[in-house]
């Protein structure tokens, strides 16, 4: 079956530090691959987008790989801040038909000041 | 520009009872989306619509039913309240072709049967 993967764990780093968080992905075929963060009590917001065919994509201090071959995606932030704290979800579609995104169960971000 | 617009907010039902969960978005999107998402969970697609007219089944769609008659509203109906349903549900819209695929999400309504 088709499953997304990510890391239930809460994630606990301190700020200034890169944060880290993967998404893994089996019996997939993704066009493309989101990443969404999602405060307590609101809707997700998309964050980044990477396609098929790319293998890194950057906005500001986030950046995300995407390795088809070993069914992962990273997204790491970079000079992490407190703000940051939330929880992140990684959504794929599959190519063909309806870009529908699944979404992973996300893993929540502590930053410590 | 409102985006994406679900009321009730918060809502407690009784076993048995029915509701309508409303959802309207002002961007033209043709493509519109029901999650729900229980605790420590993520969003579970309960159904889709890829323009007005069309919907179809997501991963559970049991106990709802929806309707696109426009392009800006799509509301989801639960027939027959069970606990099972004690849930956040988010409503969502896109574009959804190969350019512009990012999801607009509405702010969730919690809802509680009992």
């Amino acid at each position: 079956s088709q499953k997304i993967e990510q890391n239930s764990e809460a994630l606990n780093i301190q700020e200034g530090k890169t944060a880290t968080l993967t998404c893994n992905y089996t019996n997939y075929s993704p066009a493309y691959l989101q990443w969404y963060r999602q405060d307590p009590g609101r809707g997700p917001v998309f964050l980044l987008l990477i396609r098929e065919n790319e293998k890194e994509k950057r906005k500001e201090r986030l950046k995300v790989t995407f390795d088809t071959t070993l069914k992962q995606s990273l997204f790491h932030i970079t000079a992490s801040q407190p703000a940051d704290s939330a929880t992140y979800l990684c959504a794929l579609a599959r190519t063909g038909g309806s870009y529908i995104p699944t979404f992973g169960r996300g893993t929540s971000l502590i930053v410590h000041p | 520009n409102a985006g994406v617009t679900q009321t009730p907010k918060f809502r407690i039902l009784k076993i048995g009872q029915s509701m309508t969960l409303q959802c309207t978005q002002d961007m033209n999107h043709n493509y519109m989306y029901w999650y729900r998402q229980d605790p420590g969970m993520g969003l579970k697609l309960i159904y889709y619509s890829v323009g007005a007219g069309i919907t179809d089944k997501g991963e559970v769609p049991n106990g709802y039913n929806v309707s696109r008659s426009t392009t800006e509203d799509f509301p989801l109906r639960l027939e027959l309240a069970a606990p099972s349903q004690t849930s956040v549900y988010f409503c969502a819209s896109s574009y959804s072709d190969r350019q512009n695929t990012e999801a607009f999400f509405g702010q969730g309504t919690r809802l509680t049967v009992v």
